[in-house]
């Protein structure tokens, strides 16, 4: 776990702003995921990438962007059309690119203003 | 995204006591099926899991049973302490075998 960073631990949106969220990894996994968490809701898919510069949509990636420019970094845009964002985000990795342990980060919590 | 049915959603037991959790799925491709435990606030955190070419696994006071033919498994917790009190997810490998898919979680509530 100690390997897998998020910040901020804290986040506030304004309406109409992009917000992005840092996910960073040094255990040198192959894939990265991004899921939201509500009360009562589970953890949801965003986003997903099982290798650098690929990335493919969760149950619930409306409203959101992710890049894989490096293989330590999966960051997450929340765009103005995500239009019920607070939540908590949470940043998983695995070693490779099949479903199997995977590892997660500390999270973001998401607050609208 | 496959359906992953966990029950209950909470559970208050009383310290010593057992508590088992239950999930069911849907997608028989489903091959890797692991358990995380939350506490408030922080990560959730693997405790067990389990793959499909194996019925029941152990791991001191827990244990995850696998039944591919009903599509469901479950978490036991044995001899609960208070320190087991936590939100416990169950998830299960979607059909495209690179992802998971996760129930929406039991709140354990151990009593002393």
């Amino acid at each position: 776990d100690g390997g897998i960073t998020q910040s901020p631990k804290y986040l506030f949106r304004k309406e109409g702003q992009n917000v992005t969220l840092s996910c960073e990894q040094n255990l040198n996994h192959d894939a990265m995921y991004w899921y939201r968490q509500d009360p009562g809701q589970g953890l949801r898919l965003i986003y997903y990438s099982q290798i650098v510069n690929d990335f493919q949509k969760g149950d619930i990636a409306e409203g959101y962007s992710v890049s894989r420019e490096k293989k330590e970094s999966f960051p997450l845009t929340v765009t103005s059309a995500q239009k019920n964002p607070t939540a908590f985000y949470l940043c998983a990795s695995n070693p490779t690119s099949y479903a199997e342990t995977q590892y997660f980060g500390p999270g973001t919590r998401l607050l609208v203003l | 995204g496959e359906n992953v049915e966990q029950h209950p959603s909470t559970l208050s037991v009383q310290e010593g006591d057992s508590a088992v959790i239950k999930c069911t799925y849907s997608d028989s491709a489903s091959n890797y099926f692991p358990w995380y435990k939350q506490e408030l606030g922080k990560r959730p955190q693997l405790i067990i899991d389990i793959r499909s070419n194996v019925g029941e696994k152990k791991d001191q006071r827990i244990a995850v049973t696998l039944n591919k033919t009903a599509k469901h498994f479950s978490l036991h917790i044995t001899e609960t302490q208070p320190e087991d009190s936590a939100v416990y997810f169950c998830a299960a490998s979607n059909p495209s075998g690179y992802a998971l898919n996760f129930g929406k979680g039991t709140s354990l509530l151990v009593t002393p």
